[in-house]
């Protein structure tokens, strides 16, 4: 069993829909968990950061975290084509990206 | 250029053969971390440098891979011997410091035929 599980999707949804992606991870000692967006060929960009349990807004994203569940979720709100990307949730125990686990990657697609 | 960059973009290696893929970080990033996205996956930690120093190797999946960064700003990772289980994308980041935010590459796309 994988320490961060993550639906691969592919997730498609019209434009401004509010979309939802979760992961699940097995390790209690994860402390920070990020969100980073992944365009087609291209490397991750960090989109949330996150420590411990708790909710953090930033425009149109949410990030969840929920550490008695072992379960993240980032929210997109009024979701637009240039979301159209590779979601991948990453954690860790100690803070910085030295051996981050990241999930698998949901592949969203925002429709016109 | 702004951003951390990575060369080649692609490289094709027939089984068997030497390859180095190379990481030019952020100037002034003393941070650098090298990971490996198979098709279809998320990322797999394999190494962290602190300036010259690699700190972290315990991500390295075998004897066969080798990275180092010997003035503390350009990386090469280096894998002998290519296996087609090598196939993959090899990202590299860098940050400030451990513990802002890391940068990734483009990364490289190697294939072993």
């Amino acid at each position: 069993q994988k320490e961060v599980e993550q639906d691969p999707g592919p997730l498609s949804v019209p434009e401004g829909a509010i979309v939802s992606l979760n992961c699940t991870y097995s390790n209690s000692a994860f402390q920070y968990f990020m969100w980073y967006r992944q365009y087609s060929r291209k490397g991750p960009e960090l989109l949330m950061y996150t420590y411990s349990s708790g909710n953090k807004e930033d425009g149109r994203f949410t990030a969840q975290v929920d550490k008695s569940s072992k379960y993240i979720s980032l929210f997109i709100r009024d979701s637009q084509p240039s979301d159209s990307a590779t979601y991948l949730c990453a954690m860790n125990r100690r803070t910085g990206a030295n051996n981050l686990f990241f999930g698998t990657g949901t592949r969203l697609t925002v429709i016109p | 250029g702004a951003g951390v960059s990575q060369s080649p973009r692609y490289k094709v290696a027939k089984r068997g053969q030497d390859v180095a893929l190379r990481c030019d970080p952020i100037s002034g990033h003393v941070s650098l971390f090298w990971y490996q996205q198979a098709l279809g996956q998320g990322p797999e930690f394999l190494t962290y440098f602190q300036n010259e120093a690699q700190l972290d190797k315990s991500g390295l999946p075998s004897d066969r891979f080798f990275a180092e960064r010997p003035e503390g700003s350009v990386s090469t990772l280096k894998i002998q011997r290519t296996q087609q289980e090598d196939s993959a994308v090899y990202l590299c980041a860098s940050s400030t410091t451990l513990n802002t935010e890391a940068f990734f590459g483009q990364g490289t796309r190697l294939t072993v035929v």
